[in-house]
């Protein structure tokens, strides 16, 4: 079993729909990351959380130490969201180990 | 002027081969990482340089050598290439206070 597991595997929804991304862990952290990675393939740093909640235009991220659990929340969403979004753990100092991702489509 | 780039983009080599993926980044980091993502899309930490120094060398193949001249420099040098060796090999750098990370846009290894 993977240190971190996120859910869905897979999202599809229609334009304009709320979004939720889990990521449990279960590991000790000093750090989560949520990262997105676009079908051309680069990847992009969107929050990096130690507590609390964190939110960048339509995009939201919370982060429950006691539970060890992360969410990824995109409020109405667009085709543009479409992208794996990939939440990783920082253990150790300065390694991150990273879940499977999360597929999103986002129909318009 | 690309914050982490990594050259080349593309690679594609038969079995057995050496070959070099170069990285550079000019935010002035300090820590330079290297990330292998296999076919089914899974990354995972290879190596960690601190200001030129190794600090994280996760189980990784000796045929794969990092090398780092200066703080924004890290290589990748991997010898007598494998068909298993075939992934996208992402470099990233962050600073010092870990505020977050930087990626390259990934080389595209194949071994044929």
């Amino acid at each position: 079993k993977n240190e971190v597991e996120q859910s869905p595997q897979n999202l599809t929804a229609q334009e304009g729909e709320f979004i939720t991304i889990n990521c449990s862990y279960s590991v000790g952290i000093s750090a989560l990351h949520w990262l997105q990675q676009h079908p051309g393939g680069g990847i992009v740093s969107l929050f990096m959380l130690s507590s609390g909640k964190k939110k960048h235009g339509r995009l939201i991220a919370t982060i429950n130490i006691q539970e060890k659990h992360s969410s990824l929340h995109i409020t109405a969403s667009h085709p543009r969201d479409s992208a794996v979004y990939i939440c990783a753990v920082r253990v150790g100092g300065q390694k991150l180990v990273f879940g499977q991702g999360t597929r999103l489509t986002i129909n318009p | 002027d690309t914050a982490v780039s990594q050259t080349p983009k593309y690679l594609v080599t038969q079995m057995g081969n050496d070959k070099s993926i170069k990285c550079e980044q000019n935010l002035g980091h300090d820590t330079m990482y290297w990330y292998k993502q296999d076919s089914k899309k899974f990354l995972k930490i290879m190596f960690s340089y601190n200001n030129k120094e190794l600090i994280i060398n996760e189980t990784v193949p000796n045929r794969f050598s990092p090398k780092s001249p200066d703080k924004a420099h890290l290589n990748l040098h991997i010898n007598s290439l494998e068909l298993g060796d075939s992934a996208v090999y992402f470099c990233a750098s962050s600073p010092r206070t870990e505020y977050g990370y930087t990626f390259g846009s990934g080389t595209r290894l194949t071994v044929v």
